[in-house]
């Protein structure tokens, strides 16, 4: 089945620590995104990519970092200079950049700093 | 910039009744489209429903139909015959025209009561 696949589902960090969030997804679609959700905050958008070797920062980029070397894999590394990095983190993805279609999101990732 | 507006953090409705969730945004584009997203307590996103805003014709999927309004920029969402799966976070979502990212409210969640 196609679709997008985050892991590792939970994770610990340290402060100090950079971590490396997965997301691949097979629907061969173009664009993929990175959002973040706290509670009673709704997602906010951390880096986007419209297409393979390209990408763009979002709301609220500092303190992350993303790479798209491939079609289907966009992974985002927070870094030490994340303030607050303790939340949920939703990979997602679209056919293209614009027009109907809609967003389709991975299961999400939660990281917890010790 | 473009902004979306949940006004009801949570609500709750009895099984088999009907619900309205309230939603509002602001753009000065002419070309977007607004959805709505589902978050069951597995935290995975699941479309629930898509309005075009050309289209003058409300959206509607099984149960689940809008009230688009495009002069007030009012975009609800009515759940008919509520059932205990319904039981989620739903959020409201604007994609302009020429972009790819999503825009979210805050979210409102929803109890069903047996």
């Amino acid at each position: 089945d196609g679709g997008i696949t985050q892991s590792p589902k939970y994770l610990f960090r340290k402060e100090g620590q950079n971590v490396t969030l997965s997301c691949e997804q097979n629907l061969n679609h173009d664009a993929m995104y990175w959002y973040r959700q706290d509670p009673g905050q709704g997602l906010r958008l951390i880096y986007y990519s419209q297409i393979v070797n390209d990408f763009q920062k979002g709301d609220i980029a500092e303190g992350y970092s993303v790479s798209r070397e491939k079609k289907e894999s966009f992974p985002l590394t927070v870094t030490s200079a994340q303030k607050n990095p303790t939340a949920f983190y939703l990979c997602a993805s679209s056919i293209g950049w614009t027009g109907r279609g809609e967003l389709f999101f991975g299961e999400g990732s939660r990281l917890t700093v010790l | 910039a473009q902004t979306v507006t949940q006004s009801q953090p949570e609500m709750s409705v009895q099984e088999a009744e009907t619900v309205t969730l309230s939603c509002t945004y602001d753009t000065s584009e002419s070309d977007y489209y607004l959805f709505w997203y589902k978050q069951p307590p597995s935290r995975q996103m699941i479309l629930v429903i898509r309005q075009e805003a050309y289209k003058q014709q409300n959206a509607t999927e099984n149960r689940f139909s809008v009230n688009f309004q495009k002069a007030a920029k009012s975009f609800s969402l009515k759940i008919s015959d509520s059932q205990l799966g319904d039981a989620a976070m739903y959020f409201c979502a604007y994609r302009g025209g020429s972009q790819g990212n999503l825009i979210f409210g805050k979210g409102t969640k929803l109890s069903v009561k047996p």
